[in-house]
């Protein structure tokens, strides 16, 4: 079945310490994102990318890196220098066309 | 001004009643408008989108679009306990047809009760 696979479900960071969130998808999307939602918030913009090895910043990318070496993948970085990541990430990839976008069922990430 | 702004709710309608949810949106140049639905811990998944003025009917959800006055809704008819999650606006703006962003409410939550 064609979709995106997010990994892990669960992480959880020690202060300080780097995290990379992993994406997946097998829909053949060009277009893919990085999404954070925190409790009673929408989702907010960390990272888009368009095509690969290509990729621009969100409405909060600070804290964040990504790399897009391949159309499948699109693993996000959680930086010591994000100072408040505790979030539900969400990544999605929208068709060509633009109409619905398809999301993973997320990674919930707290620092401990 | 948010850009796109829900009440958070939560709004609570007995079983088989319609459930009204708005949107407003702060960009004219708006393109296209998405309802997500999205159960506690789980991510969202689409409902409904609309582009043109007007309503777009599909079952029980109907979307309502002015572009004019810059908000779209949601009706629920006979709402169910299963209905009962965070539904989701989400805009796309101008400009936005190239890179596929999309611009996301607050979400407001529905609790429909038995």
């Amino acid at each position: 079945d064609g979709g995106i696979t997010q990994s892990p479900k669960y992480l959880f960071r020690k202060e300080g310490q780097n995290v990379t969130l992993s994406c997946e998808q097998n829909l053949n999307h060009d277009a893919m994102y990085w999404y954070r939602q925190d409790p009673g918030q929408g989702l907010r913009l960390i990272y888009y990318s368009q095509i690969v090895n290509d990729f621009q910043k969100g409405d909060i990318a600070e804290g964040y890196s990504v790399s897009r070496e391949k159309k499948e993948s699109f693993p996000l970085t959680v930086t010591s220098a994000q100072k408040n990541p505790t979030a539900f990430y969400l990544c999605a990839s929208r068709d060509p066309s633009h109409t619905e976008a398809f999301f993973g069922q997320g990674t919930r990430l707290t620092v401990v | 001004q948010k850009e796109v702004e829900q009440n958070s709710g939560p709004l609570s309608v007995p079983e088989g009643a319609i459930a009204s949810l708005n949107c407003t949106y702060s960009d004219r140049g708006s393109q296209s408008f998405f309802w997500y639905r999205q159960y506690s811990g789980k991510s969202p998944e689409l409902i409904m989108f609309i582009y043109s003025n007007g309503d777009k009917e599909d079952g029980r959800f109907t979307a309502q679009l002015n572009k004019a006055s810059q908000y779209v809704s949601l009706l629920i008819r006979d709402s169910q306990p299963s209905d009962s999650a965070t539904y989701l606006c989400a805009v796309s703006p101008q400009g936005s047809s190239n890179t596929g962003k999309l611009i996301f409410g607050q979400g407001t939550t529905l609790q429909v009760k038995p």
